[in-house]
C-alpha cells in the first residue's frame, strides 16, 4: 500500500519565518507534487517534480520554493513565512503523471 | 485512524452511460467531504458536501450526502469520452487533522 507522509499535521510560525514542510513518499514514485487548499478554492498546485533534483512551478509558485535530493522526499520551503500563506498543504506522488495521485494527510499551516 | 473508500476502483462504460461512484468514511471528526476529478496534474474540485441529503450539481454530475451512514456517491448522466479521469473523494477532518484521501475510482468512458 502506498504511504504518503508529511512532517507536521499541524504548525503555527510567525511572520517571517523560514518553515519547511516535509514530504515522504514509500513506492519509488518518480512524480511529487505540492498542493495548497482553501475554502472554496479546490486545490491549486504550488511545485512539483518529475525526479530528483527536477522541479516545475505550478500554477502558484510565488513565496514557495521546493527541493528533491532524493527520490522519496520532496520539500516545500515558505522563504519567508506571510499571513497570505495560512492554508492546508498537501503532498502527493504519483509514479507517472497521468496516473493516480495519492496524498500525504495534509499539515495545516498557520501564520500568524 | 481516518480512512476513505472509493467503490469501484476502476469502471469502463459506454458513451451515454450513467455512473455512480461510491466513498465511504470512517473518520473521528467530520468537517466536509471533497470530490475531485483528476486527469493530468492539479485535481480539479467539483463539490464539497457538508449536509447530509441536499444534492449538488453541476451539469450532467451531482452528488450527494449521507451523515448517518457515511457514505456519498457521485452521479454522471449521459457520461461523455471527456468524462474520463480518476475521481477522488477527500474527507476533511477539520483542525488538527488533515484530508483523508480514498483511491480514487478510474473511470474510462468508450465512444
Amino acid at each position: 500500500d502506498v504511504k504518503v507522509t508529511q512532517s507536521s499535521r499541524y504548525l503555527v510560525k510567525r511572520t517571517g519565518e523560514k518553515v519547511f514542510l516535509e514530504c515522504v513518499q514509500d513506492m519509488d514514485h518518480e512524480n511529487m507534487f505540492w498542493y495548497r487548499q482553501d475554502p472554496g478554492l479546490g486545490l491549486r498546485l504550488i511545485y512539483f517534480s518529475y525526479d530528483v533534483k527536477m522541479k516545475e512551478k505550478g500554477d502558484i509558485p510565488e513565496g514557495y520554493s521546493v527541493s528533491r535530493e532524493k527520490k522519496e522526499r520532496f520539500s516545500l520551503i515558505l522563504e519567508s513565512a506571510s499571513t497570505n500563506q495560512t492554508s492546508m498543504y498537501l503532498c502527493a506522488s504519483s509514479l507517472v503523471e497521468e496516473e493516480t495521485q495519492y496524498f500525504g494527510p495534509g499539515t495545516r499551516l498557520l501564520v500568524l | 485512524e481516518d480512512k476513505v473508500v472509493q467503490s469501484p476502483l476502476s469502471l469502463v462504460v459506454h458513451e451515454g452511460d450513467t455512473v455512480t461512484l461510491n466513498c465511504s468514511y470512517e473518520v473521528t471528526n467530520f468537517r466536509s467531504l471533497l470530490w475531485y476529478k483528476q486527469e493530468k496534474k492539479a485535481p480539479t474540485f467539483l463539490f464539497m458536501l457538508t449536509s447530509s441529503g441536499i444534492e449538488k450539481k453541476s451539469g450532467r454530475l451531482s452528488s450527494i450526502l449521507d451523515k448517518k451512514e457515511l457514505f456519498s456517491i457521485l452521479n454522471i448522466t449521459a457520461t461523455q469520452t471527456g468524462d474520463s479521469a480518476v475521481y477522488l473523494c477527500a474527507v476533511d477532518g477539520g483542525g488538527a487533522d488533515g484530508l483523508t484521501f480514498g483511491k480514487g475510482t478510474h473511470l474510462i468512458i468508450q465512444p
